[in-house]
């Protein structure tokens, strides 16, 4: 079956920006991940959500990045007023359910370019 | 607060040795271990996993890991490198229960060459 999509591949925008990054997890998928990825910090998690409960926003490094998932599927990863530091790859995952039997599938991610 | 040291961000192996990647974890709690893999431009996928059952692993393309409790290890092997295994690895780790368990923190990975 079709894997995790996101779009879009990839984004180059002007420093001060707003950028959206979507995410489509696997059908059926009721955990959904966001991770970055850049050279300085390697993989970070930045937020998890798991069917209609709170998001864990734990990871989101400041007030100007937050996400949505609606009708428990498609996410989007919003940054406002972007940062040359906000430049990196953001890695959207989804599993089956959030225990740890199930595996987080990746997708293929969005590289943010932040001029 | 759990954490992984992947020991060597690059290793160079002749095709058909044996290829070693080290992984060290720190964990409050029994940990659940992973191994990824990374292609140029792609997204990561699982290798194997360590969700305490037995503590060999085997994964897919030939490779293995060993969860090692007394050294805090789950090293990746694979008794004979293959072109195609030329990517960068990744070690993980998440806690085996609680309210954030699922939510992977990642070693810094390892680069890994096969040379023909």
């Amino acid at each position: 079956g079709a894997g995790v999509s996101q779009s879009p591949s990839n984004k180059v925008t002007e420093k001060g920006k707003d950028v959206e990054l979507r995410c489509d997890p696997i059908s059926g998928h009721t955990a959904l991940y966001w991770y970055r990825q850049s050279l300085g910090q390697g993989l970070e998690f930045l937020i998890y959500f798991q069917g209609n409960s709170a998001p864990d926003k734990s990871g989101l490094p400041s007030d100007r990045f937050s996400a949505e998932r609606t009708g428990g599927s498609v996410s989007t990863l919003t940054i406002q007023r972007t940062q040359q530091e906000d430049s990196a790859v953001y890695l959207c995952a989804s599993s089956l359910d959030r225990r740890l039997g199930y595996e987080q599938y990746f997708g293929p991610g969005t590289r943010l370019t932040v001029t | 607060a759990q954490s992984v040291t992947q020991l060597g961000s690059h290793v160079s192996v002749s095709e058909g040795a044996l290829v070693l990647l080290r992984c060290n974890y720190s964990s409050s709690v029994p940990p659940y271990l992973f191994w990824y893999v990374q292609y140029p431009n792609q997204g990561l996928q699982l290798l194997l996993k360590y969700t305490s059952a037995a503590t060999l692993v085997k994964g897919i393309n030939g490779f293995e890991a060993e969860f090692k409790k007394s050294e805090t290890s789950f090293h990746l092997t694979k008794p004979s490198a293959h072109m195609s295994d030329a990517a960068e690895y990744f070690c993980a780790v998440t806690k085996s229960g609680g309210t954030s368990y699922g939510k992977l923190t990642f070693g810094q990975g390892t680069i890994l060459t096969v040379h023909p």
